[in-house]
């Protein structure tokens, strides 16, 4: 069946870079896909909704300088966290609908961000 | 979006039965109602979705009344690798976005 992959599915880094997180629609094709980060203990939380050849929408309170998006093919979202700190630290998950044939949606496996 | 309401954690042994209800009090004429499963460390896993009545597959049964303001998931004879966190949520069927409750922690006991 239809899969999302997020990758890397763990990423370490320094306090001050930028780490960039992909999510792939496998075998088809998302014109939306969905970033959320979830904190231990804590439910998912809506960041924003990336939109292919768009910009994407943010949540109220996510800073969209910080966490940036780009949706630039079907198959593909990246969210890159700039400037990484501690605080930055959780576990990221995309999502994606397809919509042409079966508008089922689908989860990637997520992506543990640890700043150190 | 209608916000959903579910027990913070509930306890179970293995084989029994158990039933998670969700309120949804405000949930619109367009909306449906869905039901993740979520392991640590890993993205949420569809398990069913209804809009009316009830649906039947082969992991679950959602019971949804006529008023639609609950529903309730049925998860018969869980086993320990049931143990896990469950969202309901409520959103029209194509919509994607999907906002997530607390969830449900369900701890099954040997």
């Amino acid at each position: 069946g239809a899969v999302v992959s997020q990758h890397p599915s763990r990423v370490i880094c320094k306090s001050g870079t930028s780490v960039k997180i992909e999510c792939r629609s496998l075998d088809f094709q998302a014109t939306t896909m969905f970033w959320y980060r979830q904190f231990p203990k804590q439910s998912l939380m809506l960041m924003a909704t990336s939109n292919e050849g768009s910009k994407a929408t943010y949540e109220q309170g996510v800073e969209k300088d910080k966490f940036l998006i780009n949706h630039a093919s079907l198959t593909l979202s990246t969210l890159t966290v700039t400037s990484a700190h501690p605080e930055d630290s959780s576990f990221y998950i995309c999502s994606a609908q397809d919509r042409v044939n079966t508008g089922e949606l689908f989860f990637g496996e997520g992506s543990r961000l640890t700043v150190l | 979006l209608a916000k959903t309401t579910q027990p913070i954690s509930m306890d179970s042994y293995e084989g029994q039965e158990v039933n998670i209800t969700c309120s949804h009090n405000n949930i619109a004429t367009n909306d449906y109602i869905t039901w993740y499963q979520q392991f640590p460390s890993q993205g949420p896993r569809f398990i069913i979705q209804g809009y009316k009545t009830k649906v039947t597959n082969e992991v679950a049964s959602l019971f949804i009344p006529a008023d639609r303001k609950s529903s309730t998931l049925s998860l018969p004879r869980v086993s320990l690798s049931d143990t896990a966190v469950y969202y309901c949520l409520v959103g029209e069927n194509q919509g994607g976005k999907l906002i997530f409750g607390q969830g449900t922690e369900l701890s099954v006991k040997p």
